[in-house]
């Protein structure tokens, strides 16, 4: 089952800050974000196993409720580097596949 | 670091014909999974390989097949192509769960053409 991200699109000036929601209906084993601009692969930024841990990557972070079964990416201070669309891609304990959501457009504007 | 390769890059083919898709993943990966990915569209998971053994299926057509090496090199075959087979087509690979770090990294595609 695909997973449902949100917001669908996001514009930003730099510098400023965005949150991205994922969540899904099915029990988690993991949670995986990617970064992927346009025509090109999607770019793995951090993944997030049950337990409910928080990670890191200089100023994009995230964090995974499995009780809730959702996961949140955060952009702080962004950069006109961050552009491009964020997937989040899920796991159930018995996958072994990603099931991407629709994807979240990130546009960072100077 | 040495990433996962894939070709062709670009492939075009026509309707009715066959087609094949390589992929060599990072070295010491032994999990490959291809993915389709239709233009504005999150990518969907075809199938996966985990020791060469088939280790999960998704929405891949009866038309297309795929099978893992001994050297852990993938290929997908495409058989009967429709126009509807234009997309982007992504290896990724990883680890296994046993190692604690599985993460997928993808190939830079294959984008094909069916005309």
């Amino acid at each position: 089952q695909q997973p449902v991200q949100s917001p669908q699109a996001v514009i930003l000036r730099e510098g400023e800050d965005a949150v991205i929601n994922c969540s899904s209906s099915k029990a988690l084993y993991s949670v995986h974000w990617y970064r992927q601009k346009h025509g090109e692969a999607p770019v793995f930024l951090m993944i997030l196993l049950k337990g409910g841990e928080q990670k890191g990557h200089e100023k994009i972070s995230a964090s995974f409720n499995e009780k809730k079964q959702q996961s949140s990416l955060y952009l702080t201070a962004s950069q006109l580097s961050y552009s491009g669309t964020y997937f989040c891609g899920t796991e159930g304990s018995n996958d072994y596949k990603l099931s991407f959501g629709a994807g979240t457009t990130v546009t960072v504007r100077a | 670091a040495a990433g996962v390769i894939q070709s062709p890059r670009h492939l075009i083919k026509e309707k009715r014909e066959t087609a094949t898709l390589k992929c060599y993943p990072i070295p010491r990966h032994d999990t490959v999974y291809w993915y389709q990915q239709g233009p504005g569209q999150d990518p969907q998971f075809l199938i996966s390989f985990y020791e060469k053994m088939q280790s999960d299926k998704g929405s891949i057509p009866d038309r297309f097949s795929a099978q893992q090496f001994s050297d852990y090199h993938s290929e997908l075959n495409m058989s009967s192509l429709e126009l509807g087979d234009s997309a982007l087509y992504f290896c990724a690979s990883s680890a296994s769960r046993a190692s604690g770090s599985y993460e997928q990294y993808f190939g830079p595609g294959t984008r094909l053409t069916v005309t």
